[in-house]
């Protein structure tokens, strides 16, 4: 069954440090999602990707974080200058279409631990 | 502002009972509604869904019921299996509109021999 890829699986930063985190999603999919989950909290949306370029975001989707396509494969989110608060799982995922059925496959996830 | 509420973390049910756990939406532009199982150590996976023109859908052990007038929505496991034991999010969305899905706190389902 297809799956959605996520890499590191745990990384480990010091505050002010730059993070990227590597995703990649189903190869027929066209729609990408990061969400995130901070220990005992629901999960959050980020950023959803479309078409070469960020569709929709939430609020914490600040400066500090971006999101890049840069080939055919892979997604992934930057997080420029990492803060104690970014200490999350990190969750990719992607979809076939906006306006079917929203069914998100996740990626198992990237936890970051900032220090 | 919690637009998606679980308000059980924890649920504790008998192998071969029923288990519901339930959920409650205060935004009325939800217009489609899904349920979500993660284990420990992976991402959260697709279990079942419901749009808004519907109030039931049924798969297999899974049935989701969906009550608009009182924004609450339920899901269904019968009879319960030990490899439900899972945290259990319920997420909605508004198609037409500019967020992603909106989650819940989850729910922790135990499924006791």
């Amino acid at each position: 069954e297809p799956e959605v890829t996520q890499t590191p699986s745990h990384q480990v930063t010091q505050m002010g440090q730059e993070v990227i985190l590597h995703c990649v999603p189903i190869s027929n999919h066209l729609y990408f999602y990061w969400y995130r989950q901070i220990l005992g909290q629901k999960v959050e949306f980020l950023v959803s990707f479309y078409n070469n370029e960020i569709s929709e975001k939430s609020e914490i989707f600040d400066d500090q974080f971006s999101v890049e396509r840069p080939d055919g494969s892979n997604f992934t989110l930057k997080i420029r200058s990492t803060k104690l608060e970014d200490s999350a799982m990190y969750f990719c995922a992607s979809s076939g279409d906006r306006s079917g059925a929203n069914v998100l496959t996740f990626g198992a996830g990237s936890r970051l631990t900032v220090l | 502002d919690q637009q998606v509420k679980q308000n059980s973390p924890s649920l504790s049910v008998q192998e071969g009972r029923i288990s519901i756990l339930n959920c409650d939406y205060t935004n009325s532009m939800f217009d489609y509604f899904l349920w979500y199982k993660k284990y420990p150590a992976e991402g959260p996976t697709f279990l079942i869904s419901i749009s808004s023109i519907k109030d039931k859908n049924e798969d297999g052990r899974f049935t989701v019921f969906l009550n608009k007038s009182a924004k609450h929505l339920s899901l269904h496991i019968v009879p319960s299996q030990p490899g439900d034991s899972a945290v259990y999010f319920c997420a909605a969305i508004s198609r037409g509109g500019a967020d992603g899905l909106t989650f819940g706190k989850g729910t922790h389902l135990i499924i006791q021999p």
